[in-house]
């Protein structure tokens, strides 16, 4: 059973380019969510998507958008490129939590990182 | 806002210790916690999620433990060795947030030999 794939493992870019992170969710998982991890700090969520739709947002620009594909696959797409945005790109799988029906864990890939000079 | 703490921030002991980390949140209304574990690096794996309705859950040598009145959780694993050395992580979800999980900083584990 493949688990959350991500690719690229690893990519430079430089200021004012623009990039695109591409995950492929847990067999039976249709919900993806990206989370940003900056060197020594924890995740902070970006945004999750449902059925191709974004159904929430954490506190991100909006340089930071996605896609979610029929397969349930997804995209992070990062524009006009800053050296803050340099970090570890997580991505995540889960089933649409309903209370009571699943438990609303979460599986992670082994992210993009991202260095931008 | 939720926000979640760990406590240590790093944590360097013998082999053959039982040791405590701890997370604390500051909103009781979750609908579960998760604790994970990271090596350098590297993305995030699963090691116990606990529901809001439960105290605790157990996977080997790792236990796990949750006061959600008094927004506390603790990661108790027994008998370290030094392959658990790496980044230990506690996050917390609502149930209306589909996936959306708040993330402590992390307690850097060490295990010497």
């Amino acid at each position: 059973d493949a688990g959350v794939t991500q690719s690229p493992t690893h990519l430079i870019k430089t200021r004012g380019q623009q990039v695109t992170l591409r995950c492929s969710p847990k067999s039976g998982h249709d919900t993806v969510s990206w989370y940003q991890q900056a060197l020594g700090q924890g995740p902070q969520f970006i945004f999750q998507y449902y059925e191709e739709e974004e159904r929430q947002r954490g506190n991100f620009p909006d340089r930071f958008s996605g896609h979610q594909f029929p397969n349930y696959s997804s995209e992070l797409n990062v524009n006009a490129l800053l050296l803050g945005d340099s970090a570890l790109y997580l991505c995540a799988s889960s089933s649409l939590l309903t209370p009571g029906y699943n438990t609303g864990e979460l599986f992670f890939g082994e992210g993009s990182r991202l260095t931008v000079l | 806002k939720q926000e979640v703490t760990q406590i240590p921030a790093a944590l360097s002991v013998p082999e053959g210790e039982n040791l405590v980390l701890n997370c604390s949140f500051t909103d009781s209304a979750i609908y579960n916690l998760q604790w994970f574990r990271q090596d350098p690096g590297k993305g995030l794996t699963s090691l116990l999620l606990i529901q809001s309705s439960q105290r605790e859950q157990t996977s080997g040598r790792l236990n796990a433990s949750l006061d959600k009145s008094s927004g506390r959780s603790t990661l108790y694993i027994a008998a370290s060795q030094p392959g658990d050395s790496a980044t230990y992580l506690c996050a917390v979800s609502k149930g209306t947030s589909y996936g959306k999980l708040t993330f402590g900083q992390g307690t850097i584990l060490t295990v010497h030999p």
